[in-house]
């Protein structure tokens, strides 16, 4: 099967920066993707890579190395809306998605 | 609101119960999912459908039976479950199952209960 791993919870200020890094070993890769889920709420798209380097969208950015099999997901100055489960999910080379467990982001006043 | 549709929000049943999820998308996409997510663990794809035709079923116990009578439409019929069948159980759907760009848009997901 995949295996994709992520840190399980994070907690950072307001106003801060957090990055959740995100390995993965696939058979294949055909791109990364970064979702945040709110408690009770649909997973929402966030990042898509599928080349190195970084994709940059406002205050969230996403990083991809596919040597390393490394992702990491930036989130910058930081608002208390920001507090959700961040998904790591990779398409493999038959283009299935599949998950980390997430890792709960707690933001702080 | 991703344009993806479930009911109901809450189930709770029985292990002899027949119950079944509905989930429906008018995104226009061809390939819908079920996905299980359960506490502390990743979303486990259960079942896939491209075009209206099973392509997955990722060793998913008989108890839980999929039913896409059009591309809109996904069901998930579920009876004599097990308590640890008890999770929160995702519909999402995207283009195609072949595009490899293409995020898949979810719905809220059934927090389903078996007691």
């Amino acid at each position: 099967g995949q295996n994709i791993d992520q840190p399980t919870e994070m907690t950072a200020t307001e106003g801060a920066i957090v990055q959740i890094n995100c390995t993965y070993q696939t058979s294949g890769f055909n791109g990364l993707f970064w979702y945040q889920q709110h408690a009770g709420e649909a997973p929402t798209f966030l990042s898509y890579n599928v080349l190195d380097g970084l994709e940059e969208k406002g205050r969230f950015s996403s990083f991809l190395s596919r040597s390393k099999g490394y992702s990491y997901l930036l989130l910058k100055e930081l608002q208390m809306k920001d507090s959700a489960s961040y998904l790591c999910a990779v398409r493999d080379g038959d283009y299935k998605l599949s998950f980390g467990a997430g890792t709960t982001v707690t933001v702080r006043a | 609101e991703t344009g993806v549709t479930q009911t109901p929000r809450h189930l709770v049943m029985g292990m002899t119960n027949k119950k079944s999820l509905k989930c429906e998308q008018h995104l226009g996409h061809n390939a819908m999912y079920w996905y299980k997510q359960s506490a502390k663990k990743p979303l486990e794809l259960m079942f896939v459908y491209n075009f209206k035709e099973q392509t997955e079923n990722n060793s998913v116990p008989s108890r839980f039976s999929p039913e896409c009578p059009n591309s809109s439409h996904l069901f998930l019929h579920l009876h004599t479950l097990q308590p640890e069948d008890s999770a929160l159980y995702l519909c999402a759907s995207s283009p195609s199952e072949w595009d490899s760009n293409t995020e898949a848009f979810f719905g809220q997901g059934t927090r389903l209960t078996v007691v």
